[in-house]
Formats: C-alpha cells, sequence, structure tokens
C-alpha cells in the first residue's frame, strides 16, 4: 500500500492566487480528514468526509476555502484567494471509521504551503 | 465535548534514560485514546492505540501507554531513550463511535548523547 499521497509536496504562491491541494486516501478507508499545522495554532481539523460526504466543516477558516471529495479515491483542498496568513503544512489523512472499531488515522506527508 | 491536555511542550532525556510524556484527557463518554508520533517533514504517525481490551497498550519501537479512568490519564512511556526518538509527540482522543480525533499540542522530545 503506497499509504496516502499529497501532492503537491511544496507549493509557494503569491498572494491572491488560487491553490489547489490534492490527497488520494487509502484504498478501503472511508473517512478522509484535511489538517493544518502551524507553529502557533498546532494541529487544526479543517473539514472531514464520510463516505465522500462532507460532515463537518466547521473548522474551515473562511469562505476562502473549499474541499471536494468528488470520489472515494481523490480530495481536493481549494484556497482562493490565498493569502499569507493561509501559510502552513496542510496535512491529509484517512481512516477506517464507524461502529465500535478503533482505527486510527494514516497521515499524508504533507503540503507545505507558502503565500508570498 | 471532548479534549486533550499535554503536559510539557518540550522534554530532554539523556540517551538510555526513560521517557514519560503525560497526556490528560476529559471526554463525557468512553474514548479511543491515541499516541502518535511526527519526525521532521513527515506526517503524523499511529504509535499506539487503546482499545479498551486492556489498559497497558504497547505500541511501536519500544513505547506504551497505560490507561486510567480514575485519573483521566494516558501517559506514554519508554524504559530506555534512543537517539532516534527525538521527535514529536501527539496524544489524541476521539468519542467511541465518532469520527472526529482531537489532538493535542504535542511535545517535543529531546534526546541527549
Amino acid at each position: 500500500d503506497a499509504g496516502v499521497i499529497q501532492s503537491p509536496r511544496h507549493e509557494v504562491t503569491e498572494m491572491g492566487q488560487e491553490v489547489t491541494l490534492r490527497c488520494k486516501p487509502i484504498s478501503g478507508h472511508n473517512s478522509l480528514f484535511w489538517y493544518r499545522q502551524t507553529m502557533m495554532r498546532g494541529l487544526e481539523l479543517l473539514i472531514y468526509f464520510n463516505n465522500n460526504v462532507p460532515i463537518d466543516d466547521s473548522g474551515m477558516p473562511e469562505d476562502r476555502f473549499s474541499a471536494k471529495m468528488p470520489n472515494a479515491s481523490f480530495s481536493t483542498l481549494k484556497i482562493q484567494p490565498s493569502e499569507p496568513r493561509d501559510s502552513a503544512v496542510y496535512f491529509c489523512a484517512s481512516s477506517r471509521t464507524g461502529g465500535e472499531e478503533n482505527y486510527g488515522y494514516t497521515f499524508g506527508s504533507g503540503t507545505r504551503l507558502t503565500v508570498v | 465535548a471532548q479534549s486533550v491536555t499535554q503536559l510539557g511542550s518540550h522534554v530532554s532525556v539523556s540517551e538510555g534514560a526513560l521517557v514519560l510524556l503525560r497526556c490528560n484527557y476529559s471526554s463525557s463518554v468512553p474514548p479511543y485514546l491515541f499516541w502518535y508520533v511526527q519526525y521532521p517533514n513527515q506526517g503524523l504517525q499511529l504509535l499506539l492505540k487503546y482499545t479498551s481490551a486492556a489498559t497497558l497498550v504497547k505500541g511501536i519501537n519500544g513505547f506504551e501507554a497505560e490507561f486510567k479512568k480514575s485519573e483521566t490519564s494516558f501517559h506514554l512511556t519508554k524504559p530506555s531513550a534512543h537517539m532516534s526518538d527525538a521527535a514529536e509527540y501527539f496524544c489524541a482522543v476521539r468519542k467511541t463511535g465518532g469520527f472526529k480525533t482531537i489532538f493535542g499540542a504535542g511535545t517535543r522530545l529531546f534526546v541527549k548523547a
């Protein structure tokens, strides 16, 4: 298994540009999570999907952020327009969830976003 | 609502010494508990998880954690630190049957030669 695959690994963009981060979860995992990590705020959950449906997007900072999961093997996180304060490492994680089973998450390697 | 508190943002130990990273949780229902490790420029890796089958949980790389309901704690230990253990460690909690995992602020472990 290749694990959770995120692309790109690094992204440098100018303020005001659109940024799209991509994630391929592990096959068979039915939940997908987007997290943002910064020194100041630690790990923040942005949004999570279960069976491709967004369950909770209360962590999305503002309307500039949007996420989609068109199928079980692909998700995107889009920032439009981007701002310098969006600079962070964005992680995608996937898991099997449901019932009483205790599954942990598998994280991707992250996308380091720098907005200048 | 669930939450998790990690005591100490930085812990420094000598190589060969005991590692103890502290985690306390709050949850209105029996939770699932996890420890994750993050090495520089990498994503988080699952170290171990509490499954309710046993209060002492063994994980990878010689780490273990003990669930103590009376103390609402889930501290992570390793008898003998190795240089390769230097990383950031995150305690996390999830409500039984729930989707959402809440992570602590993390504890950075330094190992001195």
